[in-house]
Order: C-alpha cells, then structure tokens, then sequence
C-alpha cells in the first residue's frame, strides 16, 4: 500500500543546533506537505511544495522537494526551544492524504 | 482564520458503550476527515467526506462509522467501544481539491475506553 517513511523517529539537539528530517515515498507525488505538532497540540499546516526540486523558507526552515518527487527534507537552522514538536511530511494518495509516522524534536536550552 | 471545533477534549467510556465523536468546521469546506493519532503510528485515516451524506473507507474503517448530514458538521461513530479504539482522535477539513491549502486541524478528542 501506500507509505510514506519518515525519519529520524526522534531527535533531542542542543539548541543551536540544526536539525533536519526526511521523507519517503513508495511512488512518485503530485505534492508534499508539511505539519508541525507542538507537544499536546494538533497538526498545523506549514507548507506545500508541488514542483520538482522545489525549495522554500520559511524564516529558519527550509523545504526540499525531491527531483524526482519520492522525497521531502525540513532543515531547520539554529534550532530554538520554540521549534519543540513533532514534524510530519504528507503526500497525497488518490483521495487520501497519508501522513508518515512523524520526528519528535526536543530542544536542550 | 478557519475553525474546526471538536467536541470533547478528553472522553472515557466503557467497552461496548456507543460513542459519538463531533466535529464542527465554520469555512464552508467541502473536505473533512477524521484520523486516529497513535504513537508511532502518525496519524491513520478513518473516514472521509467530500460532501453532505457522502463518506470513503479510510485505511483503517473496522469499527467505525460516519455521519455528515450537514455541510458543517462530520461525525464519526464508535458502534460498540472497545480498548483498542484508545486514542487521539482528530478531525480535519480542507476546501475542494485543486487548491494549494493544507488540511485545518481541530484541537483533537483523547478517548479512553476502559
């Protein structure tokens, strides 16, 4: 079936640091999304990227979407103890949207 | 800003009992979803809806089911509540495919079935 692999599972860096997370698609996506989840909150969106070899930024994160459209990396420079949570990637699936399993970034200050 | 409103923050309930999880979005979407959220596991889709009383198998359907009679609201029904079905349940919707927008998320539902 469908799967999307994401990892690292878990991350703990100090902060200022970098961080980065990655992920794996079976087959090729149209589009990949990312989610942010702080600890005891819910999934807010980030970003999407569409295009092949796409980059964005946003502020000290930066999304890259694979040549090929099968993988996805979240950098994250300088990491701060408000960048805590969990990062997931998505990619859609026919009608579905299926998320990978997700990083856990803590923060030492 | 959208919101999604879900309706309980923390539930128990006993096996067997019939739950009834609500979910409230104020955008006029289209789209909504409901995902159980698992250690581990990420966030597994339940049931879907693209429109008022039309509803798709997710990936993991067994033991659920669904209700949308109204644009606004999905509901998503536990038949016969049992301690696996234990879990952060969460609702999303989206406007129609076609769009470069990401799925709005409610604060989420902690079921404990004892």
């Amino acid at each position: 079936g469908q799967q999307v692999m994401q990892i690292p599972q878990y991350q703990h860096v100090q902060e200022g640091e970098d961080f980065t997370t990655y992920c794996n698609s079976s087959t090729t996506l149209s589009n990949i999304q990312w989610y942010k989840q702080r600890p005891g909150g819910h999934p807010v969106f980030l970003i999407q990227l569409v295009k092949s070899g796409e980059v964005k930024k946003q502020k000290r994160l930066t999304f890259q979407f694979g040549e090929a459209k099968k993988n996805s990396s979240l950098h994250i420079t300088a990491t701060q103890t408000t960048d805590v949570g969990t990062y997931f990637c998505a990619g859609p699936y026919g009608n579905k949207l299926v998320f990978g399993a997700g990083t856990i970034l803590r923060v030492k200050s | 800003d959208v919101k999604v409103t879900q309706s309980s923050r923390y539930l128990v309930k006993r096996t067997g009992e019939k739950v009834f999880l609500e979910c409230v979005q104020d955008m006029d979407h289209e789209n909504m979803f409901w995902y159980r959220q698992d250690p581990g596991l990420g966030l597994r889709l339940i049931y879907f809806s693209y429109d008022v009383k039309m509803k798709e198998k997710g990936d993991i359907p067994e033991g659920y089911s669904v209700s949308r009679e109204k644009k606004e609201r999905f509901s998503l029904i536990l038949e016969s509540a049992s301690t696996n079905q234990t879990s952060m349940y969460l609702c999303a919707s989206r406007p129609n495919r076609g769009r470069l927008i990401g799925y709005t998320f409610g604060s989420g539902t902690r079921l404990t079935v004892v």
